[in-house]
């Protein structure tokens, strides 16, 4: 068990519409990093939150969006959803920015669009 | 562009027969390369930080070693639980881009 909780595992949902996926990070972990996971992408990092704020951002489309709040838990918004966008979503935590300690994953959601 | 590939893509060992995965990356300096371990419908389990060229690290069968352009793991008489998908990530020296390997699918035959 790394300690990093994401809810809810799956989700089914339809194209055009809105989700939100959450997560809470390991006791202690500052950091909260949100990649997507598809078959033919790989796992893609999507973007990066400190103590609230973000730090950094990579392959996010403009259509998504996070957020992560005072208690340090993290919510990423998908919305106007596409079939692209049927993936796992894994979040990951770690104590500090994208330094050198390892990054401890979450078990993902898995997002289906139909 | 920063970028990881792995090699190879699939590999099919028999019990106690020793092989090795490989990591090339090519990243804007090198801050560490991270190997990961994932289980089907499971999220990535960290196995190892490698931080400069000539570094090693070890835990039960698997080492992990560096170079200045790749990474190789290697597993000493593998068993059947050793069978996931082994994933690689490079980060560069300014710590902000994380990039990730396609894997390596490992399975393990009684």
């Amino acid at each position: 068990d790394s300690g990093v909780t994401q809810t809810p595992k799956h989700l089914i949902t339809a194209t055009g519409q809105r989700v939100t996926l959450r997560c809470s990070p390991r006791s202690g972990d500052l950091s909260v990093y949100w990649y997507q996971q598809s078959l033919d992408q790989g796992l893609q990092f999507l973007i990066q939150y400190y103590n609230g704020e973000e730090r950094a951002k990579g392959n996010i489309l403009e259509r998504f969006s996070a957020q992560q709040f005072p208690d340090l838990h993290s919510e990423l918004n998908l919305s106007s959803l596409e079939l692209g966008d049927s993936a796992l979503y894994f979040c990951a935590s770690s104590g500090q920015g994208f330094s050198n300690q390892p990054q401890h994953f979450g078990d993902g959601t898995r997002l289906s669009i139909l | 562009e920063d970028q990881v590939t792995q090699s190879p893509e699939a590999l099919r060992l028999q019990e106690g027969e020793s092989s090795s995965l490989n990591c090339s990356y090519t990243v804007s300096g090198l801050r560490g390369l991270f190997w990961y371990r994932q289980d089907p419908g499971k999220g990535p389990e960290f196995l190892f930080t490698l931080y400069s060229a000539g570094e090693e690290k070890e835990k039960e069968r698997l080492k992990a070693t560096l170079t200045k352009k790749e990474s190789f793991l290697h597993i000493t008489a593998p068993k059947p639980e050793d069978s996931a998908t082994y994933l690689c990530a490079a980060l560069d020296n300014y710590g902000q881009n994380f990039v990730f390997g396609p894997g390596t699918r490992l399975s393990v035959l009684p």
